[in-house]
């Protein structure tokens, strides 16, 4: 399994926009990277998921670079509500591999 | 009604007891899993199911066990609850197939205390 390194923690003020990396550097040929947001005491929703290059939709982007080893999740204009935690996940959706370690996350603060 | 429901939202037990958390879903995917987190920390996966006759360890698999009764319901046990089993627990599905993005659905989870 492909595991992940995040930033423990993040603080950003309101408006900005906010970038979280995650190292996968074992990542597979036929590993996916997705994220997952997560507000207290509630699971964790998907947010956004992709195989190289970049992916936007109305709530993120993400981009990944050539070698896949990492990927970044960009969060445009984050309001007080971005405040939450954010993890990375690498695997195979087929295999179900995507889905076994979410990691510890990154914590996000939005400052007023 | 939530597509994933897990019972009960709350449950204070002592030391030694038997302890079923349920979990269904109406989502009608095959694959199931049951996760733990612990505050500020992470989710740790205990249990996963493909489908009703596929059973699978995580992460943190000791002190439990699990049950598929059918595609839609999957159970955690815990045979004699410890404290350190005190948890949130939560219950997740997720679709797979050609285009599909695996992605998981969260039950709104069990908050369990051991005393």
């Amino acid at each position: 399994l492909a595991k992940t390194t995040q930033p423990i923690s993040m603080d950003s003020y309101e408006g900005q926009e906010v970038n979280i990396t995650c190292s996968h550097n074992n990542i597979a040929t036929n590993d996916y990277i997705t994220w997952y947001q997560q507000f207290p005491s509630q699971g964790p929703r998907f947010i956004i998921q992709g195989y190289k290059t970049k992916v936007t939709n109305e709530v993120a982007s993400l981009f990944i670079p050539a070698d896949r080893k990492s990927s970044t999740l960009s969060l445009p204009r984050v309001s007080l509500s971005d405040t939450a935690v954010y993890y990375c996940l690498v695997g195979d959706p087929q295999t179900g591999a995507n889905n076994l370690f979410f990691g510890t996350g990154t914590r996000l603060t939005v400052i007023p | 009604d939530a597509d994933v429901t897990q019972t009960p939202r709350n449950r204070i037990t002592k030391t030694g007891k038997r302890i079923m958390l349920e979990c269904s879903q109406t989502k009608g995917h095959d694959r199931m899993y049951w996760y733990r987190q612990d505050p500020g920390l992470g989710l740790r996966l205990i249990y996963y199911s493909f489908d009703v006759k596929d059973i699978n360890k995580g992460e943190i698999s000791d002190g439990y066990s699990v049950s598929r009764q059918a595609q839609a319901k999957f159970s955690l046990s815990l045979e004699s609850a410890i404290p350190n089993q005190t948890a949130l627990y939560f219950c997740a599905t997720s679709d797979f197939g050609a285009g599909a993005t695996g992605e998981l659905f969260f039950g709104e989870g069990s908050r369990l205390t051991v005393l």
